[in-house]
């Protein structure tokens, strides 16, 4: 069984346009985030859930709005998507906040057009 | 904010030969952690290291964290191609324990 997965696997979409990704953790941890890896590779925290709630929003445009429906699940949803966008985001949760163990999902290779 | 230097940005070695990663800051972390990604796939937990001074072994790898809590190395023995992959490590620091993550290592093993 997969620990984390994230879908779509690929995403590849023209400006403008509203996406979302979704990421399901079945490993019961409380706590979910979702990153943006750029082209350089460097991997940067976007939000950070704990049971539903927002703990961790860093500096992210707006448009971006994570929603979680349960300590599961944690989506991200886009709007007007943008060329600086592209980008691969992943997803990962850990038992407590960061100082623990993060599991990453297979990540979201995003394409904006 | 809390950075995090590795270095080399990039290191291609033959098989057998041994190799160190550094990851360097200026600031204090709770603890450190070491993952490596490969090509398509997130990145996955190695170690973590929390005591200053402490060494851990994994291995052929091997994980030290600095006594300061500023710094940690990774260094390989006898790498293997197997080894090929890049590697992140990133640090928690508040009290949320949001990770730091540096840039990363790339390395490539040869056959």
């Amino acid at each position: 069984d997969t620990a984390v997965s994230q879908t779509p696997k690929y995403l590849v979409t023209q400006m403008g346009n509203d996406k979302s990704i979704k990421c399901e953790q079945n490993l019961g941890h409380d706590t979910m985030y979702w990153y943006k890896q750029d082209s350089k590779k460097f991997l940067k925290i976007m939000f950070s859930y704990n049971n539903k709630e927002l703990i961790i929003n860093e500096t992210v445009p707006n448009r971006f709005s994570p929603k979680s429906p349960d300590k599961a699940h944690l989506n991200l949803h886009i709007n007007s998507l943008e060329l600086g966008d592209s980008a691969v985001y992943f997803c990962a949760s850990s038992p407590m906040g960061g100082s623990y163990e993060q599991y990453f999902g297979p990540g979201t290779r995003l394409t904006v057009t | 904010t809390q950075l995090l230097e590795q270095s080399p940005q990039f290191l291609s070695i033959q098989e057998g030969e041994n190799l160190t990663v550094y990851c360097n800051s200026s600031s204090v972390f709770s603890s450190l952690q070491w993952y490596r990604q490969e090509p398509g796939e997130g990145p996955v937990l190695l170690v973590t290291v929390v005591t200053g001074g402490e060494v851990k072994k994994l291995k052929r790898l091997t994980f030290q964290f600095g006594d300061a809590r500023k710094d940690s190395s990774l260094h390989i023995t006898a790498a293997q191609p197997g080894d090929t992959g890049l590697y992140l490590c990133a640090g928690a620091g508040d009290s949320w324990g949001k990770l730091q993550f540096g840039a990363g290592t790339q390395v490539v093993v040869t056959p």
